[in-house]
């Protein structure tokens, strides 16, 4: 099937600073990425989608200026955790889809990547 | 907006047996209802997916069941094997392609 990346896989940082998580189709061009979060033991819950080239939707409750989403190519989505806090600690999965129509190698269109583990302390 | 209900929480079975993992929906406007498996540290993986026109759809030894009047579906795994051992997820959307509502997920355990 179709691949996406995620990088970086974890990663630590001081409270107060900014993090960007990349995520990448590897081998498909994604016209919808989406970003969800997953703390321990609990559900994925959707943050935001975004369209190659145009803002990315939010999801209620979900800040837009502490969770920059930037979906500059058909390829690349990058998700910017800024002035990162110890709650923002959690999992944080992407996945890209090409709009149903357009697809053309298997019978769905949603691939998510392996997830980055962000610890903030 | 869409809510996912997932039950049971946690499952063990022994190997060889069968294993079902239930789940509802509240958005009659859902016709995409996909199954993942998680394995810890990894991003979901999907196992099977059934969509609101097939009322069944099997694979080898995995099977879901789609009832869309009840707004409800379920998976079924049959043969245990404790590699299936891990968390799944239900999840529903729009169409495939367009973004999820996950159920809170369920904890397999299979034991040799």
């Amino acid at each position: 099937g179709a691949v996406v990346s995620q990088h970086p896989s974890w990663v630590i940082c001081k409270s107060g600073t900014s993090v960007k998580i990349e995520c990448r189709s590897l081998d498909f061009q994604a016209t919808t990425m989406f970003w969800y979060r997953q703390f321990p033991k609990q559900s994925l819950m959707l943050m935001a989608t975004s369209n190659e080239g145009s803002k990315a939707t939010y999801e209620q409750g979900v800040e837009k200026d502490k969770f920059l989403i930037n979906h500059a190519s058909l390829t690349l989505s990058t998700l910017t955790v800024t002035s990162a806090h110890p709650e923002d600690s959690s999992f944080y999965i992407c996945s890209a889809s090409i709009l149903p129509g357009r697809a053309s190698r298997s019978s769905y269109e949603q691939y998510f990547g392996p997830g980055t583990r962000l610890t903030v302390t | 907006g869409e809510n996912v209900e997932q039950h049971p929480s946690t499952l063990s079975v022994q190997e060889g047996d069968s294993a079902v993992i239930k789940c509802t929906y509240s958005d009659s406007a859902s016709n995409y209802f996909p199954w993942y498996k998680q394995e810890l540290g990894k991003g979901p993986q999907l196992i099977i997916d059934i969509r609101s026109n097939v009322g069944e759809k099997k694979d080898q030894r995995i099977a879901v069941t789609l009832n869309k009047t009840a707004k409800h579906f379920s998976l079924h795994i049959t043969e245990t094997q404790p590699e299936d051992s891990a968390v799944y997820f239900c999840a529903a959307g729009i169409q495939a392609g367009t973004a999820l509502i996950f159920g809170k997920g369920t904890t397999l355990s299979v034991s040799s």
